[in-house]
């Protein structure tokens, strides 16, 4: 089994619905972040947690939520989905010196 | 703020002509520069990590190093499943991860 699980692997759908983007992890790190992939801008943050009552913004939050379940889970809500939301979704979580990723989501809003 | 370049942005090299990629970074208070994997569809498979100028670390074909203000990751002789996208990052003390936008590799056979 996977280190980190991402559901939905992918994902179409219209403007204006709200989606969930679930992770679930198995290394027992309390850190887990959300990112987002474009071609040719990298990853970038989108909210991360330092641990389940921890949650902060990264540098592209608007537009998105998320909540931490608990210490394995934290999921990822677009209320209102627009079409520049549309990239790959990364969730991630870390030790104090390696971070391991999941699959990814591909999400495409249309 | 915290900063980081690859170069180039895409590489073509014959199966067995090694070469380097680089990683030029600014960040305040370096705790560690960090190599990744990514195939494509798939998410970053974390290669090395580096905290001090002048370490170094090999894997198989291959071989990080670290200065002051850039990383180069050295490949000898790739094999085509060496293709991929390479991520280099860093993180200050108390702050996250800052990906640079990776450099495609790509080894003909």
């Amino acid at each position: 089994d996977a280190d980190v699980t991402q559901t939905p692997r992918n994902r179409i759908t219209k403007t204006g619905k709200r989606i969930m983007l679930e992770c679930s992890q198995t290394k027992g790190h309390d850190r887990m972040y959300w990112y987002r992939q474009d071609p040719g801008l990298g990853l970038r943050l989108i909210y991360y947690s330092f641990d389940v009552k921890d949650i902060n913004k990264g540098e592209i939050s608007d537009g998105y939520s998320v909540s931490r379940q608990a210490q394995a889970k934290f999921s990822l809500s677009l209320e209102s989905a627009i079409p520049n939301q549309t990239a790959l979704y990364f969730c991630a979580t870390s030790s104090a010196t390696e971070a391991f990723f999941g699959q990814g989501t591909r999400l495409t809003v249309v | 703020e915290d900063q980081v370049t690859q170069s180039p942005e895409a590489l073509r090299l014959q199966e067995g002509e090694s070469s380097s990629l680089n990683c030029s970074y600014t960040v305040s208070g370096l705790r560690g520069l960090f190599w990744y994997r990514q195939d494509p569809g798939k998410g970053p498979e974390f290669l090395f990590t580096l905290y001090s100028a002048g370490e170094e670390k090999e894997k198989e074909r291959l071989k990080a190093t670290l200065t002051k203000k850039e990383s180069f990751l050295h490949i000898t002789a790739p094999k085509p499943e060496d293709s991929a996208t390479y991520l280099c990052a860093v993180q200050a003390y108390g702050q996250n991860f800052v990906f640079g936008p990776g450099t495609r590799l790509s080894v003909l056979p």
